[in-house]
């Protein structure tokens, strides 16, 4: 398996531009994040997916739009690309847990994009 | 707000040297509680979580963490640091949402 992919690995962009960054999991999981890590500030959420066709805002989603049209990807874009969209992003994937919350669980990465705009 | 923070930002040790990392969080209900792990070049994957049950976890390469309810922390440790321990931990709340709140990371660094 290989788990979470995205691509692409790194990217420049200037102001104004747009991209989108795929995710992709082969680990069947229902719930999908992406997350962008600034220094000093970890891992913020940006838009999350509880299964194909849904997707819903997190803490800093202005800026971005994301998809899952087939439960295995999960689409983020940038339609017009700020210097303060410069970051690092991750996508995340999870399955249900077994818990008092079954939404819950751990969560498998992908390596990063590492995304710089001008 | 709900938020998460990790005391140290950057710690270095020697070899074999004992090794605690901070966290607290800011909520006063159930929560879930993680730590992941970050080598260098590598993904973020998990180290150990605490759901419910015994409030001492113990999770791989080592690394167990305890979870105090009157405190408000989750610390990790680990008794004896080797050079392949150097990573960025990552502390992360879940409060039983969807949302899983992340603390700002420390980057240990164990000297040779």
């Amino acid at each position: 398996n290989a788990g979470v992919t995205q691509t692409p690995k790194f990217r420049v962009l200037k102001t104004g531009q747009s991209m989108t960054l795929l995710c992709a999991q082969d680990m069947n999981h229902e719930y999908m994040y992406w997350y962008r890590q600034d220094p000093g500030m970890g891992l913020r959420l940006i838009h999350y997916s509880v299964g194909e066709g849904t997707t819903a805002k997190g803490e800093v989603p202005d800026g971005y739009n994301v998809s899952r049209l087939k439960k295995q990807n999960f689409l983020l874009g940038l339609e017009s690309a700020a210097p303060s969209q410069t970051s690092v992003y991750f996508c995340a994937s999870s399955t249900q847990g077994k818990g008092l919350h079954p939404w819950v669980n751990e969560q498998f990465f992908g390596p990063g994009t590492r995304l710089t705009v001008l | 707000a709900q938020s998460v923070s990790q005391h140290n930002h950057h710690v270095i040790l020697s070899e074999a040297a004992s090794l605690e990392l901070g966290c607290n969080y800011s909520y006063g209900g159930t929560v879930n509680l993680f730590w992941y792990v970050q080598y260098p070049g590598q993904h973020l994957q998990l180290l150990l979580k605490y759901f419910s049950g015994d409030p001492l976890v113990k999770g791989i390469k080592g690394f167990e963490a305890e979870f105090i309810k009157s405190k408000f922390s989750f610390n990790l440790r680990k008794p004896s640091v080797q050079w392949s321990d150097t990573a960025e931990y990552f502390c992360a709340v879940n409060t039983g949402g969807f949302k899983t709140i992340f603390g700002a990371g420390t980057r240990l660094f164990v000297k040779a």
